[in-house]
């Protein structure tokens, strides 16, 4: 079955420095997502990604944050200037289209930042 | 604006019991909602939807769901937890945006499965 693979699978960091965070959607598949879950609270959606644009970002997504995909194929988080409170698990995610469609969720990122 | 709300953070359960994890959500429109499973340090793993085509719905590993309108509820069941249900589940809705979808979570019910 095809998957979402996301690298690395943990990250430390130190604070203030840069990370990008990777993934590989499935193949055809149209929409993106980064998702992330703080330890012990809700999953929460920061961005959609749709034709090669940002399609809404929540208010989470901030300057610090972008995303691109570079090459058709992969999909990358990139957090500017990381901060203590940016320690999450990082989820990408990818749908064939809208409506009935779910996701497929990637393993995730477990990010900390020291 | 959808939301979802899951009753209960832990619920524990004996070997061979029934499984019950709540559900409600709010919605403005049709929903289309979702129930997710997470096992420890592994992602989250799609185990059923409802699309509106119909109100039970069976998804992977005997789980099975009801869309109850009248109760804006999707309680997630099974009918005999085996040890490997041990594990955090998420009831999720859908919210339109322009282009694709935005899911909603709640906030999560963790299964323990005794012996």
């Amino acid at each position: 079955e095809p998957e979402v693979t996301q690298t690395p699978s943990h990250q430390v960091t130190q604070m203030g420095q840069e990370v990008i965070l990777r993934c590989v959607p499935i193949s055809n598949h149209l929409y993106f997502y980064w998702y992330r879950q703080i330890l012990g609270q809700k999953v929460e959606f920061l961005v959609s990604f749709y034709n090669n644009e940002i399609s809404e970002k929540s208010e989470i997504f901030d300057d610090q944050f972008s995303v691109e995909r570079p090459d058709g194929s992969n999909f990358t988080l990139k957090i500017r200037s990381t901060k203590l409170e940016d320690s999450a698990m990082y989820f990408c995610a990818s749908s064939e289209g809208t409506g009935t469609y779910g996701y497929t969720f990637g393993s995730g990122t477990r990010l900390t930042v020291v | 604006a959808q939301s979802v709300t899951q009753l209960g953070s832990h619920v524990s359960v004996s070997e061979g019991a029934l499984v019950l994890l709540r559900c409600n959500y709010s919605s403005s429109v049709p929903p289309y909602l979702f129930w997710y499973v997470q096992y420890p340090n592994q992602g989250l793993q799609l185990l059923l939807k409802y699309t509106s085509a119909a109100t039970l719905v069976k998804g992977i590993n005997d789980f099975e769901a009801e869309f109850k309108k009248s109760e804006t509820s999707f309680h997630l069941t099974k009918p005999s937890a085996h040890m490997s249900d041990a594990a955090e589940y998420f009831c999720a809705v859908s919210a339109r945006m322009e282009y694709g979808n935005k899911l909603v979570f709640g906030a999560g019910t963790i299964l323990r499965v005794k012996s």
